[in-house]
C-alpha cells in the first residue's frame, strides 16, 4: 500500500534543464518534505510545505524551487540544473504538529529519485 | 558538532548476530524516529518514540530520554536486514514546524 509515490525513479537531464520532481500523497496530510541525500551529509531539508500554497525554506533552498497547488502533492523544481545538483531526492510527508489527537506524528517517504545532471 | 550522532557508521555482522545501533543527540526532543533506507533509496519508518522501549519482530528500539540516548538492536539478523539505518529526531523548539533532523546513518551489511 503505496503512501507517497514519486514520478520516476531514476533521471538524467542536462545542465541548465528545467527540472520538476514530483511527489504525491494519499494520506490527506498537510506537511510535505523535500530532502536531498547525498554520501557523508546525510539527509537535508531543501523545502517544506505546511499547506496548500505554502511553503518555508529549508536548510539548502538555493537554486531550488517548490509548488504546492494541491493538498496532495508537492513539486521540487530545478530552474536551471547544475552537476552539484545531483543527487537522491527523497520526499516525505506527515500530519500537522498538534493534530489534537496527537503532538507527534510519523513521517512516511517516498522511494526517492536519483537525479543525474550532465 | 551535529546535533543527531549515530555510530557506528559501519558495521558488518554474520547472519544471526545480535546487533545494536546508537543514536546520541544534543537537543530537546519530542520524538525520536528510526528509519531503515535499502538499496535504491526508498526509506521505511521503523520506530517512532519518544519513552522506554517499542519492539516490532526481531526489532527493538529504546531511548533515554535523560541520557538523550536512543539504541536499534537487531536480534537473530538476516541478510535482508541489509541496510542504511537513520535516526531522526523531532525537536521541541524546531524552526521548521514538523522537521526532523537526521544523523548521516549506519551502513549495516550482514553476511550469509
Amino acid at each position: 500500500d503505496v503512501k507517497v509515490t514519486q514520478s520516476s525513479r531514476y533521471l538524467v537531464k542536462r545542465t541548465g534543464e528545467k527540472v520538476f520532481l514530483e511527489c504525491v500523497q494519499d494520506m490527506d496530510h498537510e506537511n510535505m518534505f523535500w530532502y536531498r541525500q547525498d554520501p557523508g551529509l546525510g539527509l537535508r531539508l531543501i523545502y517544506f510545505s505546511y499547506d496548500v500554497k505554502m511553503k518555508e525554506k529549508g536548510d539548502i533552498p538555493e537554486g531550488y524551487s517548490v509548488s504546492r497547488e494541491k493538498k496532495e502533492r508537492f513539486s521540487l523544481i530545478l530552474e536551471s540544473a547544475s552537476t552539484n545538483q545531483t543527487s537522491m531526492y527523497l520526499c516525505a510527508s506527515s500530519a500537522p504538529w498538534v493534530t489534537g489527537r496527537s503532538m507527534n506524528t510519523e513521517a512516511f517517504f517516498g522511494q526517492g529519485t536519483r537525479l543525474t545532471v550532465v | 558538532k551535529n546535533e543527531v550522532e549515530q555510530s557506528p557508521q559501519n558495521l558488518t555482522a554474520q547472519e544471526g548476530e545480535f546487533i545494536t545501533i546508537n543514536c546520541s543527540y544534543s537537543v530537546g526532543i519530542s520524538a525520536l524516529h528510526w528509519l531503515q533506507q535499502h538499496p535504491g533509496g526508498g526509506i521505511v519508518s521503523l520506530f517512532m518514540l519518544s519513552s522506554g522501549k517499542k519492539k516490532h519482530g526481531r526489532l527493538i528500539a529504546t531511548i533515554n530520554i535523560q541520557e538523550k540516548h536512543s539504541s536499534l538492536h537487531i536480534t537473530a539478523s538476516h541478510p535482508r536486514d541489509s541496510a542504511v539505518y537513520i535516526c531522526a529526531v523531532k525537536t521541541v523548539n524546531g524552526g521548521s514546524q514538523g522537521n526532523l533532523i537526521f544523523g548521516k546513518g549506519t551502513k549495516l551489511s550482514v553476511k550469509p
